[in-house]
């Protein structure tokens, strides 16, 4: 299973754009990368998911490299509310179902 | 909206108590899993179902066992709970097994043992 590197913290201010970046070198071909948002004392929240290349929502947009080693959730123009932990995964089929390894995550504090 | 409900928000034990943790999905969602989540060491997996009766350990299944007896609910058991089992427990689901099927999460059940 592909091990994840992100930033361990981020802050930023309100009205800002936020990009974190995750670092995935051993992913593998079948391997999706999902991003997850989590609040305090609430299970994780799913925000994002993609293959290659860039990928929009509502909410976010994820940007995939070609070589995809790596990934960048992008928040536009942040508030308050969207400080919480953000976690990046990849995973796929492994051993048969559908595993996910979370990290420790990045927690972003959006400042006013 | 995919509803993952858990039984109890906020649960108090004794050491040596057996502990009975719920979860119901609303979505005939096929996989659901049962994670802790401990300070600094994010999620980990206890055991996960991919089926009704079925079930597979995760990366730390010592101490506990699960039951899946209908579709939409999976168990989590602490045959007899340790101090070193207070944690937050989080239950998921997800629709299939294949590729690009993410969870969802319920709100999460905080067990303290004392």
């Amino acid at each position: 299973l592909a091990k994840t590197t992100q930033p361990i913290s981020m802050d930023s201010y309100e009205g800002q754009e936020v990009n974190i970046t995750c670092s995935h070198n051993n992913i593998a071909t079948n391997d999706y990368i999902t991003w997850y948002q989590q609040f305090p004392s609430q299970g994780p929240r799913f925000i994002i998911q993609g293959y290659k290349t860039k990928v929009t929502n509502e909410v976010a947009s994820l940007f995939i490299p070609a070589d995809r080693k790596s990934s960048t959730l992008s928040l536009p123009r942040v508030s308050l509310s969207d400080t919480a932990v953000y976690y990046c995964l990849v995973g796929g089929l492994s051993g048969g179902y559908n595993k996910l390894i979370f990290g420790a995550g990045t927690r972003l504090a959006v400042h006013p | 909206d995919v509803k993952v409900t858990q039984s109890s928000r906020y649960l108090v034990k004794r050491t040596g108590e057996k502990v009975f943790l719920e979860c119901v999905q609303d979505m005939d969602h096929e996989n659901m899993f049962w994670y802790r989540q401990d300070p600094g060491l994010g999620l980990r997996l206890i055991y996960f179902s991919y089926d009704v009766k079925m079930k597979e350990k995760g990366d730390i299944p010592e101490g506990y066992s699960v039951s899946r007896e209908k579709k939409e609910r999976f168990s989590l058991i602490l045959e007899s709970a340790s101090t070193n089992q207070t944690s937050m427990y989080l239950c998921a689901s997800s629709l299939h097994s294949g590729t690009g099927s993410h969870q969802y999460f319920g709100p999460g059940t905080r067990l303290t043992v004392t």
